[in-house]
């Protein structure tokens, strides 16, 4: 079975930095690209942009370049997403999720995790 | 690049069929076939109901339909049941993009 499996909610502080993971099972990790996908409170699906595991290509959207980094291990299936001084707008639900192929719609999601920015 | 454009709201009664259409450009949905449709209940991940297309994954109730007409494309629930009750959001390739482009979601109301 094709899972994705994300890390737990966070709590931060503005200015704090974070990195949260996504873990892939039941396929070959290394071959489809990976989606981050940003869900603000009771708001709709944007795409952050997308990364490669293979060999940690990545494409951000424009709106949201120099705000994140992607990243990726193929040695433990494993994709991130990070930040480096985190602002209470960043408070979110974020999704990964597999393309079957570069800007494809993707098939399966992570559960996603809550990331809450707060002073 | 924009999200694509879908109605706020859709509602029916049960039993009764929706349509929640998805409109966007010739660069997107009016130039392929790769638009997916997907199903979000509160506090839930987002599940794929209709991929490129037409196509349903397995374990997908055959109630759940979709379709395209030039820069729009549809999805269509039969026979409505209180479990569809959702948001519902389409999402495309684009050729003006690699990350692919969302609608901004329809919320569906059971009656």
């Amino acid at each position: 079975e094709v899972q994705l499996v994300q890390s737990g909610a966070e709590v931060k502080k503005p200015g704090e930095s974070l990195k949260i993971s996504c873990k892939g099972s039941g396929y070959r990790f290394a071959s489809y690209w990976i989606a981050w996908v940003r869900q603000m409170p009771g708001r709709g699906l944007e795409c952050m942009g997308i990364v490669y595991p293979g060999d940690s290509d990545t494409i951000y959207n424009p709106s949201f370049e120099g705000q994140v980094i992607f990243s990726a291990d193929r040695s433990i299936s494993t994709v991130y997403l990070q930040w480096t001084r985190l602002q209470a707008s960043d408070s979110a639900i974020y999704y990964c999720a597999r393309q079957p192929w570069q800007g494809s719609p993707p098939d399966t999601w992570g559960q996603g995790t809550l990331v809450t920015v707060s002073s | 690049q924009s999200a694509l454009t879908q109605p706020a709201s859709v509602s029916g009664s049960p039993g009764q069929s929706i349509t929640i259409s998805c409109t966007g450009t010739s660069s997107d949905i009016g130039d392929h076939n790769y638009v997916s449709w997907y199903q979000q209940h509160p506090g839930k991940a987002p599940k794929l109901m209709i991929y490129e297309v037409t196509n349903r994954p397995s374990g997908v109730s055959d109630r759940f339909s979709g379709s395209k007409s030039g820069n729009t494309a549809s999805l269509t629930i039969s026979g409505l049941q209180a479990e569809d009750e959702a948001d519902y959001y389409c999402c495309s390739y684009t050729t003006t993009s690699a990350v692919g482009v969302f609608g901004i979601g329809t919320k569906v109301t059971v009656l």
